[in-house]
């Protein structure tokens, strides 16, 4: 069974680059039936997906996060990475992190990971 | 403001049955992209609680179900239990913005 673990600090300052990784356990991000996922969610607000990558590197960003968001993968250690420059105290929120099945328009985010909060602050 | 609309919260007496609505638009819902739905205990990540607009995985009580028709969908609890209190989020993919696009989120409260 699949699981997916956020981790990365917890605190950033205002202006920085927010970095996150997910490790993926029980299956491999070098699989050609998923796209890896990057989800949202501001203290007491609902979801904003952020963006994806596939196997190959193809990505997809949300267009109102697109001139920030660099999302990779590293088959080598079984992860996908999440890059966020320039962050604000709106940046703030839990992460998590989500698979979706090829072809990706059509279909739902499952599993996710368990999430971890970032906070924006001086 | 999210691309999906649901109303913020609803609620219902244990043993009752209540309906939450999904309102979209022709790029999205009404392009039949599949709405999925996802349930959110507090402090927990979402799981996955209806897929393919209609379809509930393995280990999803019947009591959940969920229809889909024109730019909107609806999701139904029905012989409400208090475990069912959480946040229930629709989801939908997006032609116009190429983005995955989630509802705001309704609250379900059990009186």
């Amino acid at each position: 069974q699949v699981q997916l673990q956020e981790s990365g600090p917890g605190l950033v300052k205002p202006s920085e680059t927010l970095s996150l990784t997910c490790t993926v356990s029980g299956g491999s991000v070098s699989s050609g039936s998923y796209y890896w996922n990057w989800i949202r969610q501001p203290p007491g607000k609902g979801l904003e997906w952020i963006g994806n990558v596939y196997q190959s590197g193809n990505t997809n960003y949300n267009p109102s996060l697109k001139s920030r968001v660099t999302i990779s993968v590293d088959a080598s250690k079984n992860q996908f990475s999440l890059k966020l420059t320039s962050v604000t105290a709106a940046d703030t929120a839990v992460y998590f992190c989500a698979r979706v099945i090829v072809p990706a328009a059509i279909n739902w985010f499952d599993p996710w990971g368990q999430g971890t909060l970032v906070t924006v602050s001086s | 403001q999210s691309v999906l609309t649901q109303s913020p919260s609803v609620s219902g007496a244990p043993g009752q049955r209540v309906t939450i609505s999904c309102t979209g638009s022709s790029s999205n819902i009404g392009a039949d992209f599949d709405v999925h739905w996802y349930q959110q205990l507090p402090g927990t990540a979402p799981k996955l609680l209806i897929y393919g607009d209609s379809n509930r995985p393995s280990g999803v009580p019947d009591r959940f179900s969920a229809s889909k028709s024109g730019t909107s969908a609806s999701l139904a609890i029905s012989g409400l239990q208090t475990e069912d209190e959480a946040d229930y989020y629709c989801q939908s993919y997006d032609s116009s913005l190429s983005a995955w696009v989630f509802g705001g989120g309704t609250k379900l409260t059990v009186l």
